[in-house]
């Protein structure tokens, strides 16, 4: 069965430093998400993108985050300058249609320090 | 600022009973909803998705949506210990995003 996979599945880095999470979405879908979840609250929506650009971002999507597909097959999230606040699961996630169900990865933890 | 509540629980049921598990969202125009479960520390897993007002069943699992109320619901039948997860509700606000809202734990008692 197809899936989303997700590298890595946990990052420990020091606050300032960038961080890379990567992410491999299945390969017929056309609209990719990022999403993290904070330890004990909800899962928050980051960012979509579709067709090579950014469709939507959140408050929390600021400048020091970026996102890209670099290939045909990748879509990264890019954190330039983490901090303690930034540590949390983050899930990549895509689907076939804009309105149709998400297909979440495993998840990247990524601690702060 | 468009919202999803559930109640966080725990809900706590026996097994074989009957888990009702109930959301609220505040966009009127949302088009399409869905039903995730989260075992701890893992990631979402899709259960259903509803889009039209009514019922709709899939083996033990009932989502029943009503549109005029901002209302959708999971109904869980014969409960098992292993459905013991947090669900979560999340809706589609006619932007391609999902928005979830907070999850429900159940626990389902042996």
């Amino acid at each position: 069965e197809p899936e989303v996979t997700q590298t890595p599945s946990h990052q420990v880095t020091q606050m300032g430093q960038e961080v890379i999470l990567r992410c491999v979405p299945i390969s017929n879908h056309l609209y990719f998400y990022w999403y993290r979840q904070i330890l004990g609250q909800k899962v928050e929506f980051l960012v979509s993108f579709y067709n090579n650009e950014i469709s939507e971002k959140s408050e929390i999507f600021d400048d020091q985050f970026s996102v890209e597909r670099p290939d045909g097959s990748n879509f990264t999230l890019k954190i330039r300058s983490t901090k303690l606040e930034d540590s949390a699961m983050y899930f990549c996630a895509s689907s076939a249609n804009w309105d149709g169900e998400l297909f979440f990865g495993e998840g990247s933890r990524l601690t702060v320090l | 600022q468009k919202e999803v509540e559930q109640n966080s629980g725990p809900l706590s049921v026996p097994e074989g009973a009957i888990a009702s598990l109930n959301c609220t969202y505040s966009d009127r125009g949302s088009q399409s909803f869905f039903w995730y479960r989260q075992y701890s520390g893992k990631s979402p897993e899709l259960i259903m998705f509803i889009y039209s007002n009514g019922d709709k069943e899939d083996g033990r699992f009932t989502a029943q949506l009503n549109k005029a109320s901002q209302y959708v619901s999971l109904l869980i039948r014969d409960s098992q210990p292993s459905d013991s997860a947090t669900y979560l509700c999340a809706v589609n606000g006619n932007t391609g995003k999902l928005i979830f809202g907070q999850g429900t734990t159940l626990q389902v008692k042996p």
